[in-house]
């Protein structure tokens, strides 16, 4: 079964500077994989989603995450972080059959300080 | 606005009791998700229901239950509930219940707090 970790539960920066955020999945062939936001007291959106092609995924709100087969990776980037983007932000992934529900990772929660 | 709505907002109630937790989709769309957030779980995805039927099932409890009415909305019942049983309940819809091919439009949640 398909498996999503995020090793960071929680991440701080400084507004302005850049964004990485880690992802790793399980599956063994090449998975349908997304990003979400929840900010506080919201439901969660997406962000990108990566299904085959450009293994560089552009997103909403200036982010971008990039697919590594050779590292069953899926690290969401942005280049300068906004206050605004203090949120959690969840990792997810769908198998190759397209059908089965999201799993998601367990999130990592983003605060921005001035 | 996803468009999803979720009520109640909040729920307190006290172990042993049942609740139910109402979702209403986004106009046209026929598929309607069912997620548990706790903070050491994490998202845990219950059920899915397509058009009125089940379509898969996670890791939902016995005492759980959902069902998807003629209209499209959808009900969590839970029953016998436990102080573990506190958490953020999502609902989620999209158009065709295909998750690889578009995205879940998310309500707010129903914040259960068992006492």
């Amino acid at each position: 079964a398909q498996s999503v970790t995020q090793p960071d539960i929680h991440i701080t920066v400084s507004e302005g500077a850049s964004l990485e955020l880690r992802c790793n999945y399980s599956y063994g062939a090449t998975p349908y994989l997304f990003w979400y936001v929840q900010s506080p007291g919201q439901g969660l959106q997406l962000l990108l989603k990566y299904f085959s092609g450009d293994t560089l995924v552009q997103g909403i709100k200036g982010f971008e995450a990039e697919f590594k087969r050779s590292q069953s990776s899926f690290n969401l980037r942005k280049p300068s972080v906004h206050w605004s983007d203090a949120a959690e932000y969840f990792c997810a992934v769908v198998g190759a059959s397209g059908n089965t529900p999201l799993v998601f990772g367990k999130g990592t929660r983003l605060s921005v300080i001035a | 606005d996803s468009g999803v709505t979720q009520t109640p907002k909040h729920l307190i109630t006290a172990t042993g009791q049942r609740v139910t937790l109402r979702c209403s989709p986004r106009s046209g769309d026929l598929s309607v998700y069912w997620y548990q957030q706790s903070l050491d779980q994490g998202l845990q995805f219950l059920i899915q229901y397509y058009n009125g039927e089940e379509r898969a099932k996670g890791n939902i409890l016995e005492r759980f239950s959902a069902q998807q009415f003629p209209d499209l909305h959808s009900e969590l019942n839970l029953s016998s509930l436990e102080l573990g049983d506190s958490a953020l309940y999502f609902c989620a819809s999209s158009r065709s219940g295909a998750p690889a091919n578009e995205k879940l439009f998310f309500g707010s949640g129903t914040q259960l707090s068992v006492l």
